[in-house]
């Protein structure tokens, strides 16, 4: 079946600008993740959806970062007045319920903030 | 605090030689440990996962991995290693809360032929 897709692939935007990146996880997962990929460093969690829980907004860096999720569908995350260290690849994972259950991560969206 | 170790940027493997790679955790209560492998311009791919049971786990592309709770440890392995097996390596653990998991800062496998 289809993975968790992402998009836009690639992300060029000047400093000060909004972007807003998309995914779309996989049919039927209830959670859905947003991670963040600094060039040659590890993935540092963003926030978390699970169904019409409130999320865990724990790991957002700053107010300038946003995310929604309309029911088990699509999340957008928003990034504002952007920053050239806001410069990554942002990642999309999903999964089933439950705190065992696997994620299943998209390809990601390359983000360069000049 | 919960955290990953992978205390090896790299490891350099000859081809059909056996191959490591290691992890060790810091978490309260039981660990679920995940081990994903990440090729160049491309996401994350699931290997495998420790969530209670067998301390030997057998998951894709013949890899497999020990816990070993004494010693806080989750190590990759394969008995013999491929070219293609190069690739980013990625140790994660869930977080307390259940709502993520916490990374290493990845392994680079390079395997010559």
């Amino acid at each position: 079946g289809a993975g968790v897709s992402q998009s836009p692939s690639n992300k060029v935007t000047e400093k000060g600008k909004d972007v807003e990146l998309r995914c779309d996880p996989i049919s039927g997962h209830t959670a859905l993740y947003w991670y963040r990929q600094r060039l040659g460093q590890g993935l540092e969690f963003l926030i978390y959806f699970q169904g019409n829980s409130a999320p865990d907004k724990s790991g957002l860096p700053s107010d300038r970062f946003s995310a929604e999720r309309t029911g088990e569908s699509v999340s957008t995350l928003t990034i504002q007045r952007t920053q050239q260290e806001d410069s990554a690849v942002y990642l999309c994972a999903s999964s089933f319920t439950g705190e065992w259950e696997t994620q299943y991560f998209g390809p990601g969206t390359r983000l360069l903030v000049l | 605090a919960q955290s990953v170790a992978q205390p090896e940027d790299q490891v350099n493997v000859a081809e059909g030689n056996p191959l490591t790679v290691k992890c060790t955790y810091s978490v309260s209560g039981n660990p679920y440990l995940f081990w994903y492998v990440q090729y160049p311009n491309r996401g994350l791919q699931f290997l495998l996962k420790y969530i209670t049971g067998d301390n030997l786990v057998k998951g894709s592309y013949g890899f497999e991995a020990e816990f070993n709770k004494s010693q806080t440890s989750f190590h990759l392995k394969k008995p013999s290693a491929l070219v293609s097996d190069s690739a980013l390596y990625f140790c994660a653990v869930r977080n307390q809360a259940g709502t993520a998991l916490i990374f290493g800062k990845g392994t680079t496998l390079s395997v010559s032929s």
